[in-house]
């Protein structure tokens, strides 16, 4: 039970690439959600999804995009990086119900530079 | 404007000592709160969380408390040992469906 993975752990990218963050978990959970964290910023949610083929936008989805295909799988899609995405993402996923939705699962994290 | 607010980025504790880390909240409509644990280059973890029904609630040295009135919940952990050095979240539910707006965080050091 590998729990919820990230892919992949570091990257760098020049101004105006794009890229896609893969998440993937083994507990059948319903939600998943994109995270980024930023020094003295706390974690701010991007998109998240309450199920298979759902989307929605969080807190700062500007300059982002996300598929949810695969149940177990949760895509961020960064079309023309700027330097301000720049951060630490976070993917977490989580069973669907009142209050147990919040009790998150949390991957290890991408390390993305963009320069 | 932050809902949830963590306003003391550090804190340094002696092991065996109590550690105490504060969080206030502005939005009255909040019903339920948590405490999220995070190790450098890991994501965070689960560790307690508190329903507004309760000013209390304890799971081994954790105990988080919660004052409605004054909008405030703190996280004390006795006692204190150094594998609790970590940044620890506050959290809350915008919604029912999962969304969870962070604190900014305080960095717990426990020094042997």
């Amino acid at each position: 039970n590998a729990g919820v993975t990230q892919t992949p752990k570091f990257r760098v990218l020049k101004t105006g690439q794009s890229m896609t963050l893969l998440c993937a978990q083994d507990m059948n959970h319903e939600y998943m959600y994109w995270y980024r964290q930023d020094p003295g910023m706390g974690l701010r949610l991007i998109h998240y999804s309450v199920g298979e083929g759902t989307t929605a936008k969080g807190e700062v989805p500007d300059g982002y995009n996300v598929s949810r295909l695969k149940k177990q799988n949760f895509l961020l899609g960064l079309e023309s990086a700027a330097p301000s995405q720049t951060s630490v993402y976070f993917c977490a996923s989580s069973y669907s119900g009142l209050n147990l939705a919040y009790e998150q699962y949390f991957g290890p994290g991408t390390r993305l530079t963009v320069t | 404007d932050q809902q949830v607010k963590q306003n003391s980025p550090s804190l340094s504790v002696q092991e065996g000592r109590i550690s105490i880390l504060n969080c206030d909240y502005t939005n009255s409509m909040f019903d339920y709160f948590l405490w999220y644990k995070k190790y450098p280059a890991e994501g965070p973890t689960f560790l307690i969380s508190i329903s507004s029904i309760k000013d209390k609630n304890e799971d081994g040295r954790f105990t988080v408390f919660l004052n409605k009135s004054a909008k405030h919940l703190s996280l004390h952990i006795v006692p204190s040992q150094p594998g609790d050095s970590a940044v620890y979240f506050c959290a809350a539910p915008n919604g029912s469906q999962g969304n969870l707006i962070f604190g900014k965080g305080t960095k717990l050091s426990v020094k042997p």
